[in-house]
């Protein structure tokens, strides 16, 4: 079973296009993240939000665009894609007592393809 | 720095011998540190963690042990089977995030 449930699990797109990643989660995590992986790397951060508040912007381009509507709900919003963004995105939450001590829990990911 | 080294990158192991990985860090603020497991095609799932007031952990054949001196961590598997295969990632908690190592392929020879 997956607590952290992220939609698609697959997605091809081209560079002109527009499209949302969703995740979601009901385990009253106050803490969400999105990671980007590479095959063969380990999960590179790319976002935290607290309390639905984002608290951490890893120097991420601007084309990718997170948004967190409740605290059960986190979203990348994707346009103008490159390329080298084809990658696996993870969504992870965690409780927020302190972000940096707590175990995350990953989605399954989105495998997302750029033409 | 802010880098987790781990080593080694590969690791083969006969089915039943023990594996061990081993990972580095210098930034001494660190205090909680965990271990993913990522089967082919699937999501990072922590299988043991520690913090930094104890210097061992143990969870059936998984054991995880900490030197804060020496800022270094490493993890255990004993009587290793075939669905131990799978990368392996350390990491430490750092500033509200957690920063991974680089991994490390775990095969397991039958």
């Amino acid at each position: 079973d997956t607590e952290v449930t992220q939609t698609p699990k697959h997605l091809v797109m081209g560079m002109t296009n527009k499209k949302s990643l969703k995740c979601e989660q009901h385990m009253g995590h106050r803490a969400m993240y999105w990671y980007k992986q590479k095959a063969k790397k380990p999960p590179e951060l790319m976002f935290v939000y607290s309390y639905e508040k984002l608290s951490i912007n890893e120097s991420v381009p601007s084309r990718f665009s997170p948004e967190c509507p409740n605290s059960s709900l986190l979203n990348l919003h994707l346009h103008a894609l490159q390329p080298e963004d084809s990658a696996l995105y993870l969504c992870a939450s965690s409780q927020s007592d302190s972000l940096s001590n707590q175990p995350q829990h990953f989605g399954d990911g989105t495998r997302l393809s750029i033409l | 720095g802010e880098n987790v080294e781990q080593h080694p990158s590969t690791l083969s192991v006969q089915e039943g011998d023990s594996a061990v990985i081993k990972c580095t860090y210098s930034d001494s603020a660190s205090n909680y540190f965990p271990w993913y497991k990522q089967e082919l095609g699937k999501r990072p799932q922590l299988i043991i963690d520690i913090r930094s007031n104890v210097g061992e952990k143990k969870d059936q054949r998984i054991a995880v042990t900490l030197n804060k001196t020496a800022k270094h961590f490493s993890l255990h598997i004993t009587e290793t089977q075939p669905e131990d295969s799978a990368v392996y990632f350390c990491a430490r908690g750092s500033a509200s995030k957690i920063i991974f190592g680089s991994g490390t392929r775990l095969s397991i020879r039958p």
